[in-house]
């Protein structure tokens, strides 16, 4: 079954730790997301990749990286600059054609410790 | 600025009792919108893409509409599987999608 998967379900960080959430996919899609969910707050962008080895900020960029070095992968980091990690993530992909739905794996909660 | 403002919030039905949820959006030029649907501790689930005003498209239970400036997802004789918070988002350019914040529908048996 194609689809996105993401690891781990449930992460928890320590002070002045950076973490690494996962996100593959089997879509042949080229366009992949990051999204961080808040309680009443809706899905806000981190970073977004069109392409293999190229990515754009999002709005809430700040205390995030990311890489793009395959095409199935875009992993997350979240660096300890990042003061108010506790959320949900998710990830999406899609075809890079006007109009083209995203789909979204089903997120990694971050909590700390 | 693209801007998406679902309601309501939240919505309380009883089986078999039909609603809608609504959203409104300005976008300077829309190239699609739209409707998910996301259960607690998941990721949201793709139901519908509209394209164009006057546009409908139904699966189940579920129909959504869409005119210039709104869209409507309406519920026919919902189940307390329809239970669900449902996401609008909008298309209008680039490959980023604005969001929404959602309508947290729940329906007692």
């Amino acid at each position: 079954d194609g689809g996105i998967t993401q690891s781990p379900k449930y992460l928890f960080r320590k002070e002045g730790q950076n973490v690494t959430l996962s996100c593959e996919q089997n879509l042949n899609h080229d366009a992949m997301y990051w999204y961080r969910q808040d309680p009443g707050q809706g899905l806000r962008l981190i970073y977004y990749s069109q392409i293999v080895n190229d990515f754009q900020k999002g709005d809430i960029a700040e205390g995030y990286s990311v890489s793009r070095e395959k095409k199935e992968s875009f992993p997350l980091t979240v660096t300890s600059a990042q003061k108010n990690p506790t959320a949900f993530y998710l990830c999406a992909s899609s075809i890079i054609t006007d109009g083209q739905p995203q789909h979204f794996g089903d997120g990694t909660r971050l909590s700390i410790l | 600025e693209d801007q998406v403002t679902q309601s309501p919030e939240a919505l309380r039905l009883q089986e078999g009792e039909s609603s809608s949820l609504n959203c409104s959006y300005t976008v300077s030029g829309l190239r699609g919108l739209f409707w998910y649907r996301q259960d607690p501790g998941k990721g949201p689930e793709f139901l519908f893409t509209l394209y164009s005003a006057g546009e409908e498209k139904e699966k189940e239970r579920l129909k959504a509409t869409l005119t210039k400036k709104e869209s409507f997802l309406h519920i026919t004789a919902p189940k307390p599987e329809d239970s669900a918070t449902y996401l609008c988002a909008v298309h209008s350019s680039g490959s980023r999608l604005t969001f929404g914040e959602g309508t947290q529908l729940t329906v007692n048996p």
